[in-house]
């Protein structure tokens, strides 16, 4: 498999669980990142890596959010005391520093209920 | 600063047709635009690409049109087929972190 995986792909959990999501990146791929989009509307960032170091962290991504990048393969994203305001597609995408252009995932579809 | 205004929202075209989307931009340091295709269910796809120091790329029926001193870029899908259908969007990043800032998307229907 050469494309992003997500695992999982839906996920529907109550309001104050916690949930984590996992992304697998273009294997030889060093950049990771993370988007967030809402009902019809594009992508919003929310953070990106760059092998293991988290480099950027968007203002949309709060205290309940982190993201880690353990040796710089897979990445995970976890929520804490979700919000029915956190429901939304989850992206990541993958892509080589210094090139443009980067290859996303199929997403995971949160709803906190 | 950091937006990217898209239209229209949603678009009709005729199979066979033109179909056109604009985008606008106000962050002059933006170096890089590309643009997505997203079927429902799925991440988005790259479409085309174009950085400002060209005014258009052509890549099969798809072509992308670049106005710097107007802050404007637009895809152009020429002979749209019903295969076409579905959301656009265009984007913008600066610098060497990539990260994009997206247009609100556009809804394209070709009708057969």
């Amino acid at each position: 498999d050469t494309g992003v995986s997500q695992d999982p792909r839906h996920k529907i959990t109550k309001r104050g669980q916690n949930v984590t999501f996992r992304c697998d990146p273009i294997s030889e791929h060093n950049r990771l990142y993370w988007y967030r989009q809402t009902l019809g509307q594009g992508p919003e960032f929310l953070t990106y890596f760059q092998n293991e170091a988290q480099l950027e962290k968007s203002r949309l991504l709060s205290d309940r959010f982190s993201a880690e990048r353990p040796k710089g393969s897979f990445s995970t994203l976890e929520i804490q005391r979700t919000e029915q305001g956190d429901s939304a597609m989850y992206l990541c995408a993958s892509s080589l520093a210094g090139v443009y252009g980067y290859t996303f995932g199929s997403g995971t579809r949160l709803t906190v209920v | 600063q950091q937006q990217v205004k898209q239209s229209p929202q949603s678009l009709i075209v005729q199979k066979g047709g033109i179909s056109i989307i604009n985008c606008a931009y106000e962050n002059t340091a933006f170096d890089y635009f590309p643009w997505y295709q997203q079927f429902p269910g799925k991440g988005p796809a790259l479409l085309i690409a174009i950085r400002p120091d060209v005014s258009e790329k052509k890549e099969g029926r798809f072509t992308i049109s670049f106005n710097k001193s107007a802050k404007q870029f637009s895809l152009h899908i020429m002979d749209s087929q019903p295969g076409d259908s579905a959301t656009y969007f265009c984007a913008a990043s600066m610098g060497g972190a990539q990260k994009l800032v997206f247009g609100q998307g556009t809804r394209l229907t070709i009708n057969p």
